[in-house]
């Protein structure tokens, strides 16, 4: 049971370049989200999904483009890399939304780290 | 938005000490979690706990809703606890898990 995974684990890039970082889960899960971890502010959503073809911004997701063609899918793409992009990046995943219930709570990938140079 | 508030930001103990974290949550949550970020990044479920009281293992989380808290418990603590203690919460009006600043646990032999 492979769960979440994500791909590179580490990368290395430049100004202006474009990135994409992937996630697959072997779940099923309706819901998946990308977070970017940074020293003084925490894990921050950046977009979530709430099934295929269906995506929403999180709190910070200026220089980001998500899509999600396959519900085990959810690639993340920095379009023109810049260097406040620079961080550890984490995809995650949830059964559904249910309020209240215990298939709301969210699965991590290891995580990438990215350093644009 | 919900502002998510946890206690101590730093914390060290010796092997088999007890201990006790806090997150404060300035509006009502239809979802709170705890999680574990361990020395090498990883981010582990330790509970999923909006209310009510859960126990797994040396581990144990409380959840006061109508006052707005959380308390994560560990006893007989081991060098393995050490690394960082998130709670998250999900607002009853938002869709965005937001996630306090953490704990930061060092468990010394």
């Amino acid at each position: 049971d492979a769960g979440i995974t994500q791909s590179p684990r580490y990368k290395i890039t430049e100004t202006g370049r474009q990135v994409t970082l992937m996630c697959h889960q072997t779940w099923s899960h309706s819901y998946m989200f990308w977070y970017r971890q940074d020293l003084g502010h925490g894990l921050r959503l950046i977009y979530y999904s709430a099934a295929a073809d269906i995506t929403d911004k999180g709190e910070v997701s200026d220089g980001y483009v998500v899509s999600r063609s396959k519900t085990e899918n959810f690639p993340l793409t920095l379009e023109s890399a810049t260097r406040s992009q620079t961080s550890v990046y984490f995809c995650a995943s949830s059964e559904s939304r249910v309020i209240g219930g215990d298939t709301d709570t969210q699965y991590f990938g290891p995580g990438t780290r990215l350093t644009v140079l | 938005g919900i502002q998510v508030e946890q206690s101590p930001p730093d914390l060290i103990l010796q092997e088999g000490a007890n201990s006790t974290l806090r997150c404060n949550f300035s509006d009502s949550v239809n979802n709170l979690q705890w999680f574990h970020q361990n020395p090498w990044g990883q981010l582990i479920n330790l509970f999923y706990i909006p209310s009510g009281t859960k126990q797994n293992g040396r581990l144990s989380a409380t959840t006061v809703a109508t006052e707005r808290y959380s308390l994560l418990y560990i006893s007989s603590s081991q060098t393995t606890d050490s690394g960082v203690y998130f709670c998250a919460v999900f607002g009853n009006a938002g869709n965005m898990l937001t996630f306090g600043g953490g704990t930061r646990l060092m468990v010394k032999p």
